[in-house]
């Protein structure tokens, strides 16, 4: 059984960097079988999907983040780290960690870390 | 972007009656090469995270009460709970998973009337 646990600061000054990690236990990135995306969902509201590290390496993220956004792997540690750049308030958000059962084929995120709110203020 | 838009946005109904939930997307998300529709419903409850119910537009979830449905296809899905329980509380979304990025309906609210 996956478990994803995110981590990181809950409070980010405008302008500054959000860094925040997921540790994966219950399963190896580079099994081929998932990949990890980071979503958030702003107070209230929908869910909005960040970006993803795929298998091999290559992330992908959501245009609409401007290129602010970096996914980074540390395969010695299952972890995944998510960085956005140049935060706002609008960056305020629940930040979720989800696995992707990419291999079945099912396009669905079948697990999901508890969340860590960020939020963005001086 | 695939723009995901549900109907309505809340709905109270009595417990033991059917609750019904509507999405649509801007584009079909039909995948031609496997004639699967990449419509995943998800359900929210307060303070958790989101839960996998349905996949494939109208594939339960390992684990998933029947009385939760799934069916639609191209451009209209929708989300049937056949008998509404106490627990089924919760805001659902629908997501589209054909391409990239990845979105989601603007949740529906189901409360006990």
């Amino acid at each position: 059984q996956v478990q994803l646990q995110e981590s990181g600061p809950g409070l980010v000054k405008p302008s500054q960097t959000l860094s925040l990690t997921c540790t994966v236990s219950g399963d190896s990135y580079g099994s081929g079988s998932y990949y990890y995306n980071w979503l958030r969902q702003h107070p209230g509201q929908g869910l909005e999907w960040v970006g993803f590290m795929s298998d091999s390496g290559s992330p992908k993220y959501n245009p609409s983040l401007k290129s602010r956004a970096t996914i980074s792997v540390d395969t010695s540690k299952n972890q995944f780290s998510l960085k956005l750049s140049s935060v706002t308030a609008a960056d305020t958000a629940v930040y979720y960690c989800v696995r992707d059962n990419v291999a079945s084929g099912t396009g669905s995120f079948d697990s999901w870390g508890q969340g860590t709110l960020v939020t963005v203020s001086s | 972007d695939i723009v995901m838009t549900q109907s309505p946005d809340s709905l109270a109904v009595s417990l033991g009656e059917r609750a019904t939930i509507n999405c649509k997307s801007s584009q079909s998300v039909l995948y031609s090469s496997n004639n699967m529709n990449y419509v995943t419903w998800y359900q929210q409850k307060p303070g958790q995270p989101p839960k996998l119910l349905i996949y494939w537009a109208s594939a339960r979830e390992s684990g998933v009460p029947d009385r939760f449905s799934g069916s639609g296809s191209g451009t209209d899905f929708t989300l049937t709970i056949s008998s509404l329980q106490a627990e089924d509380v919760a805001v659902y979304y629908c997501q589209q998973y054909y391409d990239t990025p990845y979105t989601f309906g603007q949740g529906t609210k189901v409360e006990v009337k």
